[in-house]
């Protein structure tokens, strides 16, 4: 089967970095992404990586190993805006195979 | 950057009728689109797989006779919700991508109460 696992739920504090993981078992690969989504709102892309290595854009970077079947995400200088559920997709052929997504709590 | 607009971005039907929902992509060939719904505190659930020109692919446990899905452009592709229930209310959303390797664009999702 395919599936993709992140965990339900983590918590962090303000101004500290956080690691979100997601691994992977696809039948095939043209790439995995990252979302955040705010409660009631439509997910906003943040990420794509298709081939191994961290990518950086400002605050975020995603990392993927696609030998391990594994990424993660990784958020800098947190900030309570970044209170979210943190959505990990992987695309294979023409159907994207979604993560249940990971909720993010940013604490004071 | 791209955009996805989708319509309407709220509705309310009564039980029986039933209710159509637009995801335009503005400035690109979306040659894949995705439908979902969403409820309250829970993930994305895909619903059904178009592209253009061919039927859709349901997932399963979703009745494609009741989520009507029409993809009969490179721009448009439309979802409707036949004899809606009250049980249909949720957050439905589209996104839309072009090749195969490029990032997929969310539109602003429809929420829909039956009542």
């Amino acid at each position: 089967g395919q599936n993709i696992d992140q965990p339900t739920e983590m918590t962090a504090t303000e101004g500290a970095i956080v690691q979100i993981n997601c691994t992977y078992q696809t039948s095939g690969f043209n790439g995995l992404f990252w979302y955040q989504q705010h409660a009631g709102e439509a997910p906003t892309f943040l990420s794509y990586n298709v081939l191994d290595g961290l990518e950086e854009k400002g605050r975020f970077s995603s990392f993927l190993s696609r030998s391990k079947g594994y990424s993660y995400l990784l958020l800098k200088e947190l900030q309570m805006k970044d209170s979210a559920s943190y959505l990990c997709a992987v695309r294979s052929n023409y159907q994207l195979i979604w993560g249940a997504g990971t909720k993010l709590i940013i604490k004071p | 950057g791209a955009v996805v607009s989708q319509h309407p971005s709220w509705v309310i039907c009564k039980s029986g009728t039933s209710v159509k929902i637009e995801c335009r992509s503005l400035d690109f060939q979306a040659t894949t689109m995705f439908w979902y719904r969403q409820f309250p505190k829970q993930s994305l659930m895909l619903m059904a797989t178009s592209n253009e020109g061919s039927k859709a692919t349901y997932e399963q446990g979703v009745e494609k006779d009741k989520f009507l899905i029409n993809h009969a452009s490179l721009t448009l592709s439309t979802l409707t919700v036949t004899s809606a229930h009250p049980e249909d209310s949720s957050f439905y959303i589209c996104s839309a991508g072009g090749t195969v390797g490029s990032p997929l664009h969310f539109g602003n999702g429809t929420r829909l109460t039956v009542t």
